[in-house]
């Protein structure tokens, strides 16, 4: 299982952009980049996953670099609501009997 | 998307007694489940493998008849705690993949575990 690295926290203010950072140096050929979001006493939720270049949804977009060594989380537009945990995990999309291993994740404060 | 629907949300009970969790695939059928247990201000970490119609595969470190788990259904699996202990006092999460691809796993919305 690839292992990821990413910042412990990061803090924004309302309406800014955030773009938090994910490398994931062994990642292998058929893993896919999935991040996750959880507030307190919740489960995580899926936010977006992809395999290389840009992946964009209704609420971030996933920015893979050709090496797939990294890539980054971009949520436009922040507001208080998105103050979170977020977590990169690498994971391989068949299949549903794949383990997850989190990693520390990044604390997101958002501030007015 | 798929739902997974987990009860209780919290839970308080004495020590020396079992506590049952009951993790439900809502919309789809899950072959395999997965246990998470989360203490305050840590990362998910992973407990058991939950298997429909064999045995669970445990992590190293986690306790198998402690912690047991049933995996009866396609869309039912438990985890008991047995002979709760304050130190298992803990938020319980399980998760399985629905049947889209592209959507990741899906998550249930956790049991906080009391033990007093």
């Amino acid at each position: 299982l690839a292992k990821t690295t990413q910042p412990i926290s990061m803090d924004s203010y309302e309406g800014q952009e955030v773009n938090i950072t994910c490398s994931h140096n062994n990642i292998a050929t058929n893993d896919y980049i999935t991040w996750y979001q959880q507030f307190p006493s919740q489960g995580p939720r899926f936010i977006i996953q992809g395999y290389k270049t840009k992946v964009t949804n209704e609420v971030a977009s996933l920015f893979i670099p050709a090496d797939r060594k990294s890539s980054t989380l971009s949520l436009p537009r922040v507001s208080l609501s998105d103050t979170a945990v977020y977590y990169c995990l690498v994971e391989k999309l068949t299949g549903g009997g794949n383990k997850l291993t989190f990693g520390t994740g990044t604390q997101l404060k958002v501030e007015l | 998307g798929a739902v997974v629907s987990q009860h209780p949300s919290w839970v308080i009970c004495k020590s020396g007694t079992s506590v049952k969790i009951e993790c439900r695939s809502l919309d789809f059928q899950a072959t395999t489940m997965f246990w998470y247990r989360q203490f305050p201000k840590q990362s998910l970490m992973l407990m058991a493998t939950s298997n429909e119609g064999s045995k669970a595969t445990y992590e190293q470190g986690v306790e198998k008849d402690k912690f047991l788990i049933n995996h009866a259904s396609l869309t039912l699996s438990t985890l008991t705690v047995t002979s709760a202990h304050p130190e298992d006092s803990s938020f319980y999460i399980c998760s399985a993949r629905g049947q889209g691809l592209g959507e990741g796993y899906t998550f249930g919305s956790g049991t906080r575990l009391t033990v007093v």
